[in-house]
């Protein structure tokens, strides 16, 4: 898993209340991605980030704030959960000069 | 909205045989990615292939790309039990930098049977 981890790697919440997931690397990498997949729709970025403090939206942001303090961790948050966004949620980050991304093992989250 | 479309959206094989699984996608890219997903995994990158180049060979796997239909295939030869996953056709485009943005596919489930 290119030296990726996620946390937690499943969570049960209830609606309304705020979820923060993190992504863990070890590698030094610029670039960081999260993500979402559902059936039938495939994966689908929600955001990314380019640098420390560095963040911009993906195709599916709404309801999601990310922030990245440090080179090795990227978080997820849901301010407030719904049950839309019971998703597997996964990181990934680009390796160096490579345009291929390496994932992290997903995260399960189930809003009830 | 997805770029990459992959068909057929499931298929089942014997082991021995051989796969295909085709991505069409809309717009210009700079690269075409296939990845695989094994049940409750993250995904796997499988083998690239830039916009100017046709066809690529990556051990089992061969990829077909022609930008004048704006599909790409992933054949694998030989398929194997532990072939069995989902694949993924991603698309590339640059969005500055060195940064690229992936839009992928909603999957082809292959299932090999031994």
């Amino acid at each position: 898993d290119a030296g990726i981890t996620q946390s937690p790697r499943h969570k049960v919440t209830e609606t309304g209340t705020p979820v923060t997931l993190r992504c863990h690397q070890t590698e030094n990498h610029r670039y960081m991605y999260w993500y979402r997949q559902d059936p039938g729709h495939g994966l689908r970025l929600i955001h990314y980030s380019y640098g420390v403090k560095d963040t911009d939206k993906g195709e599916v942001s709404d309801g999601y704030s990310v922030s990245r303090s440090k080179t090795e961790d990227f978080l997820l948050t849901l301010e407030s959960a719904t049950s839309s966004q019971t998703s597997v949620y996964f990181c990934a980050i680009k390796g160096g000069q490579q345009e291929t991304q390496y994932f992290g093992p997903g995260t399960r989250l189930l809003v009830l | 909205s997805q770029q990459g479309e992959e068909d057929p959206q499931a298929l089942s094989i014997q082991e021995g045989e051989n796969a295909t699984m085709n991505c069409s996608y809309k717009t210009s890219i700079n690269n075409l990615q296939w990845y695989r997903q094994n049940s409750g995994r993250g995904l796997v990158h499988l083998i690239l292939i830039r916009s100017n180049e046709r066809e690529k060979h990556s051990g089992r796997l061969r990829v077909t790309l022609d930008t004048s239909k704006k599909s790409s295939s992933l054949l694998i030869t030989a398929s194997r039990a532990a072939d069995t996953a989902s694949y993924f056709c991603a698309t590339a485009r640059n969005s500055g930098g060195s940064n690229y943005k992936l839009t992928f596919g909603k999957g082809t489930l292959l299932t090999v049977n031994p």
